[in-house]
């Protein structure tokens, strides 16, 4: 059974500063891995999807990369901002039946400090 | 601008009552998830469609919920009867699967807050 585990749960940065969240996943047969980031009472924007077949992927200020035989994802943030504040979660497709559901890692709540 | 839409953004009833969800999903997607977020269970799947058939209800309590898409642009979620417990984020995502047994990139609505009091 694919378990999917974030860490920090929290993270409290200052302005400016580059910071990493971790993914990690037990069963390392996934076709893709997709970072989301959640606000505060609001539903999930995707950031990121890596396919399988790919290292990392990048948008602006965000690189995500993907090692699949170590079961694990790292999220980049370069010189954050206050607007980075938020929830950041990452997903895997659960391996084998019905395979299009997604599989959530617990999150890293990540506070930028202006 | 294509997203997901939901209504309704927050719903107040008491135990006992029906509760109605409904999602549209983004224009040309084929697949459409129902999940439910607490603070305490995280992000579940509750339920999804493919090309409004149901592939997989397996996470949803089967006699109180129900799941449908009566066109390919609505799909609903039903509690009868609600209890507190259902109290939850409840949010649709659709996405276009275009390999067998791959999710593809799914993209998120707003969500529904449900309290049952």
């Amino acid at each position: 059974k694919q378990e999917v585990t974030q860490i920090p749960a929290a993270l409290s940065v200052p302005e400016g500063e580059n910071l990493v969240l971790n993914c990690s996943f037990t069963d390392s047969a996934i076709y893709n891995l997709q970072w989301f980031r959640q606000d505060p009472g609001k539903g999930l924007t995707s950031l990121l999807l890596i396919q399988s077949s790919q290292r990392e992927q990048t948008s602006g200020r965000l690189n995500a990369s993907l090692d699949k035989s170590s079961g694990r994802s790292t999220l980049y943030i370069a010189a954050s901002q206050p607007g980075d504040s938020a929830t950041y979660l990452c997903a895997v497709p659960a391996y084998g039946g019905a395979t299009n559901k997604l599989i959530f890692g617990t999150g890293t709540l990540l506070a930028v400090q202006p | 601008d294509a997203r997901v839409t939901q209504t309704p953004r927050h719903k107040v009833t008491e135990m006992g009552q029906e509760v109605t969800m409904r999602c549209q999903p983004i224009l040309g997607h084929n697949t459409v998830f129902w999940y439910r977020q607490t603070m305490m269970q995280g992000l579940e799947l509750l339920a999804y469609f493919r090309n409004r058939a149901p592939l997989d209800d397996s996470g949803m309590p089967k006699d109180r919920f129900s799941a449908e898409m009566p066109d390919a642009t609505l799909a609903t979620l039903k509690i009868q009867p609600s209890e507190p417990r259902d109290s939850a984020v409840y949010f649709c995502a659709s996405g276009l699967v275009t390999r067998r047994d791959a999710t593809n990139e799914q993209f998120f609505g707003p969500g529904t807050r449900l309290t049952v009091l």
